[in-house]
């Protein structure tokens, strides 16, 4: 089965910015996605297709996937942006068609 | 605007079923891919499996084959998981998903219907 590795935690400023990293073999094939999760609540998905967003998400999280890893950028990190993010990717060759990353949880100072 | 309206939270014995309904307004259901997600108290999500319910055809993660089974009644733009057998590790918050496309992200989620199972 395929398996996407996430940091556990990134701790960042408020202001200053914040980069998760996503790790899969050959992860540049694939189309990433990115999904925001704040306590209690269901994911959100704020980056489609390495990149996309979604609209109503803001300009400042974007998402890059230039081949051996990909990565969800938060500028300008705020308050609000405390919150668990997973990365997915969809594998037809394996067990769990959607797989997604062990998740990050991003702590703002 | 898409919503996915799950069903309440529930409290099983061991060895017993479940099933949670996901019902979807503001769009067409049976031109979209759905599919169940569990989160277990404090980890990380994991795909169940899914349903294409214009061809009425479902695939399941391996681990839950056998005990899971996820239906759809277009009629009510309705999906369904039931899961049978049920231990305490299946204690979780279940989720429904759409995937727009068949084979990408999930665009819209439920609210989630948290599953506790205790003796």
């Amino acid at each position: 089965s395929y398996v996407l590795t996430q940091p556990p935690s990134v701790s960042v400023a408020p202001g200053q910015t914040a980069r998760i990293t996503c790790g899969g073999n050959n992860i540049g094939n694939k189309s990433v996605h990115w999904y925001q999760q704040k306590p209690g609540q269901a994911p959100v998905l704020v980056v489609f297709d390495d990149t996309d967003r979604p609209s109503g998400i803001p300009e400042r999280i974007s998402g890059s996937n230039p081949g051996n890893t990909a990565t969800l950028t938060i500028s300008r990190v705020e308050a609000g942006d405390e919150a668990d993010y997973y990365c997915q990717v969809w594998d037809a060759s394996s067990d769990h068609l959607y797989v997604f990353g062990t998740g990050t949880k991003v702590t703002v100072l | 605007q898409v919503q996915l309206l799950q069903s309440g939270a529930e409290v099983k014995k061991p060895g017993s079923s479940v099933k949670v309904s996901c019902k979807a307004f503001g769009d067409t259901f049976s031109s979209y891919t759905f599919s169940w997600v569990r989160q277990a108290p404090g980890q990380g999500l994991e795909w169940m499996g899914r349903i294409i319910p214009i061809f009425g055809t479902s695939k399941y993660a391996q681990r839950f084959q056998g005990r899971v089974t996820i239906t759809a009644d277009d009629s009510t733009s309705t999906t369904y998981m039931e899961l049978r057998s049920l231990r305490s590790e299946d204690t979780a918050v279940y989720y429904c998903a759409r995937d727009p496309y068949g084979g990408t992200s999930f665009d819209f989620w439920g609210q989630g219907t948290l599953v506790t199972v205790s003796s």
